[in-house]
């Protein structure tokens, strides 16, 4: 089955430090990840996806994220954390087993970048 | 115009009311989701619609029934509903290159 594991329930960080949330991933064949962000009462915002190609990954907000395949990881990092930028985020993969066109969410990590 | 809009953006409905979520897309997106989202989780699909068919149903209770009447506009009925069903329900649609396009969601209570 694919899915993705985001170990931390929450991550804090002061403003202006460089900050990483962490995913792993369980996939069988090639990966499809994704980031998303979500801001209270909202819907969620596409950040930046992998699909092949470079193993670091530029998105939106100044976010990136790396690929490691032999970890098995799809960490999202940017250099210099915003207070703004505190929000839940989600990794994510796209299930190949139905075409892909289920995505499978992972349960969040909240994000609080203090001033 | 890249967005999904979903309306209401609130609903408090009684267990034997009957009512709709509406979701609109004018973006082309061939693919449209119906996400279900309690507070603090992460979304749980219920169905997808691809070309206007339903291709995916997670085994959603028939209380829950989604319509797709074209290519822009995706519903979802709904009938009966327990308290439990009380969520955020988060419509997204998705591009050629597998991007996930989300509204803001309804916030739906059942009392």
């Amino acid at each position: 089955a694919q899915s993705v594991a985001q170990p931390e329930d929450q991550v804090n960080v002061a403003e202006g430090n460089p900050l990483t949330v962490k995913c792993t991933y369980s996939v069988s064949g090639n990966p499809y990840l994704f980031w998303y962000v979500q801001y209270p009462n909202r819907g969620l915002q596409f950040l930046l996806k992998y699909i092949t190609g470079d193993n670091l990954v530029k998105g939106s907000y100044g976010f990136e994220a790396e690929f490691n395949k032999s970890q098995t990881s799809f960490h999202l990092k940017k250099p210099s954390a915003l207070v703004s930028d505190s929000a839940l985020y989600f990794c994510a993969v796209r299930d190949g087993r139905t075409g892909f066109q289920k995505l499978v969410f992972g349960t969040g990590t909240r994000l609080l970048v203090s001033p | 115009d890249t967005e999904v809009t979903q309306t209401p953006k609130h609903l408090v409905m009684g267990m034997t009311n009957k009512k709709s979520l509406k979701c609109e897309q004018h973006m082309g997106h061939r693919a449209m989701y119906w996400y279900k989202q309690k507070a603090k989780k992460p979304p749980e699909l219920m169905f997808v619609y691809s070309y206007e068919k339903l291709s995916i149903n997670e085994s959603v209770p028939s209380r829950f029934s989604p319509e797709c009447p074209n290519s822009s506009l995706l519903n979802l009925h709904l009938h009966a509903l327990q308290p439990e069903d009380s969520a955020l329900y988060l419509c997204a649609s998705r591009d050629y290159r597998g991007r996930a396009f989300f509204g803001q969601g309804t916030r739906l209570t059942v009392v």
